[in-house]
């Protein structure tokens, strides 16, 4: 079964520092993973999207990372600011058991950026 | 604009009673999804839809019940046969890649449900 896990579930950084969330999954069959941003009350809003053929994928501040033989994803977000402060999830794309209809999420990493 | 819509965003009910959540996309997307957000949890998935008239229940799908009549919507209706409804739902859909694979995950805004 394919088991998804973010370490650690709550950072707290000053303004600027640049960080990295993890995301760790047990099955390395996998066909994408995604990362999310959700704000409090909020739905889920995609970040990046790495499908199982690539390494890494970038937008802006936001570098993801993916190491399939090591089950290991990360999320670098460069000099960071208040405004990143919300919960940052995973997401695995696995074909583990025949189904590849959906994702495993994790339980996701509160980024708190201090002024 | 191009995005997924849910209603209501926030919605009370009485115990026996059924309820039904919308979830409207206008992004042309095959593949739609009802998720159920917990504190301390991860998502987890309820049903979901790859074709008009066809869907497949998920991790969590007793109590539940749903239809696509439209590839635009995706309604899911919560019944009184589920003992813990309250919490957070989420509308998701998607492109379907090769061999019906997810693409990209896109979700709607929300909506909260409290059981009184």
């Amino acid at each position: 079964k394919q088991e998804v896990t973010q370490i650690p579930a709550a950072l707290s950084v000053p303004e600027g520092e640049n960080l990295v969330l993890n995301c760790s999954f047990t099955d390395s069959a996998i066909y994408n993973l995604q990362w999310f941003r959700q704000d409090p009350g909020k739905g889920l809003t995609s970040l990046l999207l790495i499908q199982s053929s690539q390494r890494e994928q970038t937008s802006g501040r936001l570098n993801a990372s993916l190491d399939k033989s090591s089950g290991r994803s990360t999320l670098y977000i460069a000099a960071s600011q208040p405004g990143d402060s919300a919960t940052y999830l995973c997401a695995v794309g696995s074909t583990y058991g025949g189904a590849t209809n959906k994702l495993i999420f994790g339980t996701g990493t509160l980024l708190a950026v201090q002024p | 604009d191009g995005g997924i819509t849910q209603s209501p965003k926030y919605l009370f009910r009485k115990e026996g009673q059924n309820v039904t959540l919308s979830c409207e996309q206008n992004l042309n997307h095959d593949a739609m999804y009802w998720y159920r957000q917990d504190p301390g949890q991860g998502l987890r998935l309820i049903y979901y839809s790859q074709i008009v008239n066809d869907f497949q229940k998920g991790d969590i799908a007793e109590g539940y019940s749903v239809s696509r009549e439209k590839k635009e919507s995706f309604p899911l209706t919560v019944t009184s046969a589920q003992k813990n409804p309250t919490a957070f739902y989420l509308c998701a859909s998607s492109t379907l890649l090769l061999a019906g694979a997810p693409g990209e995950l896109f979700f709607g805004e929300g909506s909260r449900l409290t059981v009184l």
